[in-house]
């Protein structure tokens, strides 16, 4: 089973409300990955957690929080966002350096 | 980091024709290695194939292949027999200098495959 699962599928959010995407993987990966993806462009790395530790974050705003709860999940709480932070979320796993396995994305807008 | 050059925007290809995206990249370093993924408007990134710098055979992966060229630095897929389920983006990220498990995405090539 190679899938990676992120809930919802869609969000619309103000940019004062408080929401959390999820994503889920059940491969046994060690590492997890938050990327974002403007329309049209490549996507871009945000965080990546190794072994339900933080090990790189790309400078991103505050207002986004990632969180590690086990070696399964994988969060990101959003507040107080902007409208350019509209965009499509890919989470995304792999087996150490190995190839990484995306879920379908959350495409977000925010309002 | 590495560099990855898809000097193709737009391509078109003619249902069950072989089409080749290009891909370079510039490094300084002895190993690495180059993935391919395509992204289909529904917005998933899928995984194809692999090549790393010290295979001594071109990847094959089904319908696709890699013709990795390591003096030339590039590392084009060719995917045989295109499908109409084909058409998508595609994106050759390398993986970092030094090891690391971070992808940096090129601005990648858009696949049309016709009737």
């Amino acid at each position: 089973d190679t899938e990676v699962t992120q809930t919802p599928k869609h969000l619309v959010m103000g940019m004062t409300n408080k929401k959390s995407l999820k994503c889920e993987q059940h491969m046994g990966h060690r590492a997890m990955y938050w990327y974002k993806q403007k329309a049209k462009k490549p996507p871009e790395l945000m965080f990546v957690y190794s072994y339900e530790k933080l090990s790189i974050n790309e400078s991103v705003p505050s207002r986004f929080s990632p969180e590690c709860p086990n070696s399964s999940l994988l969060n990101l709480h959003l507040h107080a966002l902007q409208p350019e932070d509209s965009a499509l979320y890919l989470c995304a796993s792999s087996q150490a350096m190995d190839e990484q396995y995306f879920g379908p994305g959350t495409r977000l807008t925010v309002t | 980091a590495q560099k990855i050059t898809q000097t193709q925007p737009g391509m078109f290809v003619q249902e069950k024709e072989a089409v080749t995206l290009d891909c370079t990249y510039d490094t300084s370093d002895q190993s690495y290695g180059l993935f391919w993924y395509k992204q289909p408007s529904s917005g998933e990134m899928i995984f194809l194939i692999y090549q790393g710098s010290y295979d001594e055979q071109n990847a094959t992966e089904g319908r696709y292949s890699l013709n990795f060229q390591k003096a030339r630095k590039s590392a084009n897929l060719v995917i045989s027999a295109s499908q109409l389920g084909d058409s998508a983006m595609y994106f050759c990220p390398p993986t970092q200098p030094g090891g690391g498990n971070k992808l940096t995405f090129g601005t990648g090539t858009q696949l049309k495959v016709e009737l």
